[in-house]
């Protein structure tokens, strides 16, 4: 298992300011994988953040926009850059602790932007 | 095209009231088919990994069952603390990434 801890948790931002996300885990971890949760819908993966490399993206999601950082096996940050009211959503941060497909979450960033 | 569709969204129930939640998806090859709980505010918490057609796992009043389309999770005497979205997801069949159901909110009133 794994503890994440997830900062802040909820933040609420004028349109066109950034805020960046981290993301801090118990343990040492290889993958490290971003989500959006909008209101009422499932989980969109954002990025797959692995230490020593870059980010992988998917498909609509761009690194301009959501640059993460993976300085070391236990911690990551994502950035919401130049943030629009669409942009309002929860952001949760996971891990993969035996490479099974069992993620482990943390509680989320709830993201209001005005 | 991958797809996971859960159902019902919403299902509400009394105390001790026993249902299922359906969970049907569309992978060529499964590798696995996972079920979460997420209370409001949080993130979502494991529950089950069923990997074959006939495969079952409980935990407290809560079984999953998987067949080659589908998996239910049945609840069994179901108490107010049950309450929550219950979420299932799925492997891609490209990569192991996780498609995700849209989730069924159950209720349970006391």
């Amino acid at each position: 298992s794994a503890v994440i801890s997830q900062k802040p948790s909820r933040d609420i931002c004028q349109r066109g300011t950034s805020l960046t996300i981290q993301c801090q885990v118990d343990s040492q971890v290889t993958m490290m994988f971003w989500y959006r949760q909008q209101p009422g819908q499932s989980l969109t993966l954002i990025a797959t953040a692995n230490q020593g490399s870059e980010a992988t993206y998917e498909s609509g999601f761009v690194i301009d926009k959501f640059p993460i950082s993976r300085p070391n096996l236990t911690f990551s940050t994502l950035t919401v850059s130049n943030m629009s009211p669409e942009d309002s959503s929860i952001y949760l941060c996971s891990v993969d602790v035996g490479r099974t497909g069992e993620l482990f979450f943390g509680e989320g960033s709830r993201l209001t932007v005005l | 095209e991958d797809q996971v569709t859960q159902s019902p969204e919403a299902l509400r129930l009394q105390e001790g009231e026993s249902s299922s939640l359906n969970c049907s998806y569309t992978v060529s090859g499964l590798r696995g088919l996972f079920w979460y709980r997420q209370d409001p505010g949080k993130g979502p918490e494991f529950l089950f990994t069923l990997y074959s057609a006939g495969e079952e796992k409980e935990k407290e009043r809560l079984k999953a069952t998987l067949t080659k389309k589908e998996s239910f999770l049945h609840i069994t005497a179901p108490k107010p603390e049950d309450s929550a979205t219950y979420l299932c997801a799925v492997p891609m069949d490209s990569n192991y990434q996780l498609i995700w159901g849209a989730g069924t909110k159950l209720i349970i009133k006391p």
